[in-house]
């Protein structure tokens, strides 16, 4: 049974560049939620997609943006890249919007230079 | 809107020693509540869960128990093993409320030496 999976693994960006992260769901599962976790801090929701719509938005720019394939894979979206950008970015897959039971990937890790 | 208190670290424990670590939470309905753990350069696994009260979630000789009374759901281990270091977090979901996220402290990172 395949877990949640993500690309890529690292990733470099300088300021101002525009990034794109990619994330495969748990066989099973139908929505996506994406967080940003900064060093030494706990995960921050960014938003979830669900029927391949966002669902929900936590505190983040438009620069944050996402969506979802018809195979509830998923892709994150980030533009105009700043330095404080510069975090671990998690993917998590659960069975429907309804479920707080969340499966995590193991992330992307994005420096921004 | 909801939130996530955790002891702050780092804890540093010999092996076999006793663990607990401190979760309260504030919830505008009722959550689920989980433990995740993170070990280095990895993503979160989740360790235990409970989604009511009273509630007991246990998983690799971990435990916690959903107190609704005291709002907390504290982490605690009889006999800690090295195998065990790693940052720990504590989360609550809240779907029932209309909150999809997950709701984490900020992790508690603990270090067992032998």
């Amino acid at each position: 049974d395949a877990g949640v999976t993500q690309s890529p693994t690292h990733l470099i960006k300088t300021r101002g560049q525009q990034v794109t992260l990619r994330c495969s769901p748990k066989s099973g599962h139908d929505t996506v939620s994406w967080y940003q976790q900064a060093l030494g801090q706990g995960p921050q929701f960014i938003f979830q997609y669900y029927e391949e719509e966002e669902r929900q938005r936590g505190n983040f720019p438009d620069r944050f943006s996402g969506h979802q394939f018809p195979n509830y894979s998923s892709e994150l979206n980030v533009n105009a890249l700043l330095l404080g950008d510069s975090a671990l970015y998690l993917c998590a897959s659960s069975l429907g919007p309804y479920d707080n039971e969340q499966f995590f990937g193991p992330g992307t890790r994005l420096t921004v230079l | 809107g909801n939130s996530v208190t955790q002891m702050e670290g780092p804890v540093t424990l010999s092996e076999e020693a006793f663990l607990t670590i401190n979760c309260t939470y504030t919830a505008t309905g009722y959550p689920s509540l989980f433990w995740y753990v993170q070990y280095p350069g990895e993503g979160l696994q989740l360790l235990l869960k409970a989604t009511k009260a009273d509630d007991k979630g246990s998983n690799k000789g971990f435990e916690a128990t959903y107190r609704k009374e005291t709002t907390s759901f504290h982490l605690e281990k009889g006999s800690v093993q090295v195998s065990d270091s790693a940052v720990y977090f504590c989360a609550l979901g809240d779907s029932g409320a209309g909150s999809y996220q997950l709701t984490f402290g900020k992790g508690t990172k603990l270090s067992v030496i032998p």
